[in-house]
């Protein structure tokens, strides 16, 4: 398997563009997470789906963030219009629906999109 | 979802085992603990998770008391490629609200020569 598949890997933007960001996540997983990392803050949760319906988007900051998830095997972030405090690595996430117990593994994660936003 | 706490940092040398400690009195029943490591421009890799003793592989051992307070994940002789963020966290067993980790700030260990 390849792993969760982010694209693109970097992306530069200038602020008030929209930016789009794009996940493929590991077949048969039931559910997809989407994470940003900054310095300041850390790795955040934003909004996580199952079964290709959004679950809790509490974690969104604004209207201007929007993520879909057309079917199971793709997800969209999109951030309408981008601002400079929108930089940070957007990282996916997938899992299998149940805890596997024998714990022989998590939570797989992408290799992160990094956004600058200027 | 409960919170765990561990050190912001840590130092060690190559070839020496190393500890990292994590409390989180507050674990519910059907929680288990699970280790993920990150190296600087990659995302969080799965170590380790158990629910109670010990559970070890290949990478990493876990020692959880009998209360399950706290845990600790030890790596045997460790070299400077396991410099990294090592992160503690819960994860519920039956799927659901229970699946979101909750990203603390971690541990950053930095092993030297």
């Amino acid at each position: 398997d390849a792993g969760v598949i982010q694209s693109p890997r970097h992306e530069v933007t200038e602020m008030g563009q929209e930016v789009t960001l794009r996940c493929k996540p590991i077949s048969g997983h039931d559910y997809l997470f989407w994470y940003r990392q900054t310095m300041m803050r850390g790795l955040e949760l934003l909004i996580y789906f199952n079964n290709n319906v959004p679950i809790d988007d509490s974690g969104m900051p604004e209207d201007r963030f929007s993520a879909k998830m057309p079917n199971a095997s793709f997800s969209t972030l999109k951030i309408q219009p981008s601002e400079p405090r929108d930089s940070a690595v957007y990282f996916c996430a997938s899992i299998p629906g149940w805890l596997d117990r024998e714990a022989l593994s998590g939570y797989t994660f992408g290799s992160g999109t990094r956004l600058t936003v200027v | 979802l409960a919170k765990t706490t561990q050190p912001i940092s840590m130092d060690s040398y190559e070839g020496q085992e190393v500890n990292i400690t994590c409390s989180h009195n507050n674990i519910a029943t059907n929680d288990y603990i699970t280790w993920y490591q990150q190296f600087p421009s990659q995302g969080p890799r799965f170590i380790i998770q158990g629910y109670k003793t010990k559970v070890t592989n290949e990478v990493a051992s876990l020692f959880i008391p009998a209360d399950r307070k706290s845990s600790t994940l030890s790596l045997p002789r460790v070299s400077l490629s396991d410099t990294a963020v090592y992160y503690c966290l819960l994860r519920g067993e039956y799927g659901g609200a229970t699946n979101k980790l909750i990203f603390g700030t971690g541990t950053l260990l930095a092993v030297q020569p």
